[in-house]
């Protein structure tokens, strides 16, 4: 079986842009979590999504949205980009309680 | 604020030696703490994870310790292979509320296996 999948592996921007980034998760899996994570740091979490609603938003501005499709497929979007968000963008999907992520998406702003 | 601080920063341990990496966790709001083995360039790979209502579990080399009562946990990793040279993070998902699934890592462990 495939495991979660991202696309694309790298981006680069320029400030003020915009990104989508995508994910298909493993397949059953219907939640879906999103993760920032800043070179030398831990993962922090972005969103989660299940069944196509947003259950849970950690502590990133409304630049971050995010959206779940029927297929449990989801996209990450991130508006007017800064500099600082310049990071690996994961991935998560889960059936229970154990998330596992994908590859990630490695975003430069500049 | 939910928090898990994770210890050492960064490890170095001679080959057939035992890794032990350190995190403590600063609420109850957690039902399961799930241990990450990072590479670069990579997403993070589960190795082993426990639910609080036991002490300890074994899968091959790797074993976490789960101390309730103190709020910590560890990871050991006993006869430490040069492969095992990764980055390491501890985690912790919330139980319920705005917080339910979501994952609180630590800051991670670098640890370089010597051969």
């Amino acid at each position: 079986d495939a495991g979660v999948t991202q696309s694309p592996t790298h981006l680069i921007k320029t400030r003020g842009q915009h990104v989508t980034l995508r994910c298909s998760p493993i397949s059953g899996h219907k939640s879906v979590s999103w993760y920032q994570q800043v070179l030398g740091q831990g993962p922090q979490f972005i969103f989660q999504y299940y069944e196509k609603e947003e259950r849970g938003r950690g502590n990133f501005p409304d630049r971050f949205s995010a959206r779940q499709f029927p297929n449990y497929s989801s996209e990450l979007n991130v508006n007017a980009l800064l500099l600082g968000d310049s990071a690996l963008y994961l991935c998560a999907s889960s059936l229970q309680e154990t998330q596992y992520f994908g590859p990630g998406t490695r975003l430069l702003v500049l | 604020q939910q928090q898990v601080k994770q210890s050492p920063q960064s490890l170095i341990v001679q080959k057939g030696g035992i890794s032990i990496i350190n995190c403590a966790y600063e609420n109850t709001a957690f039902d399961y703490f799930p241990w990450y083995q990072q590479f670069p360039g990579k997403g993070p790979a589960l190795l082993i994870a426990i639910r609080p209502d036991v002490s300890e579990k074994k899968e091959g080399r790797f074993t976490i310790s789960f101390n309730k009562s103190a709020k910590q946990f560890s990871l050991h990793i006993m006869d430490s292979q040069p492969g095992d040279s990764a980055t390491y993070f501890c985690a912790a998902r919330g139980a319920g509320g705005t917080s339910y699934g979501k994952l609180t890592f630590g800051q991670g462990t670098i640890l370089t296996v010597h051969p």
